[in-house]
């Protein structure tokens, strides 16, 4: 069974750093791509970002661009997101998702940025 | 990007009838591989989306045959064949053709 789980959310002010953590397992890590997908409170679905497989290219949403960067260590299984100067409109329940296409996701993480 | 343009924005129905939404694309999402790209999630109440439909009438592992999806090029439908009280929560299409990822507003899927 495919189980992903996010961690590394919390409360931080504008301009802040946080980096958050996605540990997958349940499927060979290192052969799949993998995405991060936000929600803002009571808004819809914004993908973020996603890098492929075995470190391979990475995508950004414009939103995101130059303030936050994707990687994965294939070693621990693990997909993270550094987000850097954050903003109000980051806030956000952060969701890692299997593949490009989202496929299966993790239960999230909720990240604050407010002063 | 690619729009992606749900409706209605919201439904009510009564457990044992059917249900449809609607989804259209800014864009076709008919791949040169001749595959569509649509995609479609439910979000229960309080959880994280989970897939029920890809390439527009796949049923992903699990899901009820109750659920079933339609279309082509940029008009797409899922259908609940008969409602049932579990399937409330907010229903969205997503384009799997370009990156960025696109999602539509969301279908808000209640029981009377």
């Amino acid at each position: 069974e495919v189980q992903l789980l996010e961690s590394g959310g919390g409360l931080v002010q504008p301009g802040e750093s946080l980096r958050l953590s996605c540990a997958g397992s349940g499927f060979t890590f290192s052969t799949y791509a993998m995405s991060w997908v936000r929600q803002a409170p009571g808004k819809g679905l914004e993908w973020v970002s996603a890098i492929g497989g075995s470190g391979g290219p990475t995508y950004y949403a414009d939103s995101v661009k130059g303030r936050f960067t994707i990687s994965r260590d294939d070693s621990k299984n693990t997909l993270y997101l550094q987000m850097n100067s954050l903003r109000a409109e980051d806030t956000a329940v952060y969701y890692c998702a299997k593949d490009y296409s989202v496929t299966q996701w993790g239960q999230g993480t909720l990240v604050t940025v407010s002063s | 990007d690619i729009v992606m343009t749900q409706t209605p924005l919201s439904l009510s129905v009564t457990p044992g009838q059917p249900a449809s939404i609607s989804c259209k694309s800014s864009q076709s999402l008919l791949h040169s591989d001749g595959k569509t790209y649509l995609y479609w999630f439910l979000q229960k109440p309080g959880q994280s989306p989970h897939l029920l439909i890809y390439e527009v009438f796949s049923r992903f592992s699990g899901v009820p045959d109750r659920f079933s999806g339609s279309g082509s090029g940029t008009e797409f439908t899922l259908k609940i064949s008969r409602v049932e009280a579990e399937d409330v929560g907010v229903y969205y299409c997503m384009q799997a053709i370009h990156l960025p990822r696109t999602f539509g507003q969301g279908t808000k899927v209640e029981i009377k």
